[in-house]
């Protein structure tokens, strides 16, 4: 069975403090995807990345990083000198390659970042 | 992008009433669309997975005759929560995926808050 952890469930900084939101996966696929999501208070979901499990180039787009480790099944999730409008609800969430490719999501790490 | 909407935004219904919320895809066709539940600070949780023209699959624990959803089209799907109950009040998300580009992105719709009174 597939499973996500995000061990973190709140997280305070202070602006422009970087943040790391850890992500742990447990799947027994070979060929899977990663996906980070972020959920704002109005509950809509933003899609942020997706990566396939061949593909362990780190990415970085603007402030945002991440950093997939295969060899220790995390995908954490990096937000450089954090805004206010990085408050948010995060998730990381995993899918099969093959079949359905359903989300398993895990449960979410809560950031609040304070002016 | 693609985009999936979601009405209604907002239900209040009382107890024992169903309550109808729509799906829709409006710029792809979606051959695939899931449904998923989410609790006040819970994590999303998935319904049923719903393919156009054929019966949803549901998860286990997840009550069929409670939870009734229908793909009728590749733009459209509906999931109606019959005799709804308090229990049943929750955040109700859809998502749907495109069939033919091979894309692996669900593309998610803004969420359909439910209350039942």
């Amino acid at each position: 069975a597939q499973k996500v952890t995000q061990a973190q469930t709140e997280i305070s900084v202070v602006e422009k403090e970087d943040v790391t939101l850890d992500c742990v996966y447990e799947t027994r696929d070979t060929t899977y995807y990663l996906f980070w999501y972020k959920q704002p208070p109005s509950g809509e979901l933003v899609f942020l990345i997706r990566r396939n499990s061949f593909d362990e180039q780190n990415e970085i787009s603007g402030r945002y990083s991440w950093n997939f480790q295969k060899s220790t099944s995390s995908f954490n999730f990096t937000i450089t000198a954090s805004q206010v409008v990085d408050s948010a609800v995060y998730f990381c969430a995993l899918s099969e390659a093959r079949g359905a490719q359903k989300l398993v999501f895990g449960q979410g790490t809560r950031l609040t970042i304070n002016p | 992008g693609a985009v999936v909407s979601q009405h209604p935004s907002r239900v209040i219904c009382k107890s024992g009433t169903s309550v109808k919320i729509e799906c829709r895809s409006l710029d792809f066709q979606a051959t695939t669309m899931f449904w998923y539940r989410q609790f006040p600070k819970k994590s999303l949780m998935l319904m049923a997975t719903s393919n156009e023209g054929s019966k949803a699959t549901y998860e286990q624990g997840v009550e069929k005759d409670k939870f009734l959803i229908n793909h009728a089209s590749l733009t459209l799907s509906t999931l109606t929560v019959t005799s709804a109950h308090p229990e049943d009040s929750s955040f109700y998300i859809c998502s749907a995926r495109e069939g033919s580009s091979g894309r692996h992105e669900q593309f998610f719709g803004p969420g359909t808050r439910l209350t039942v009174l």
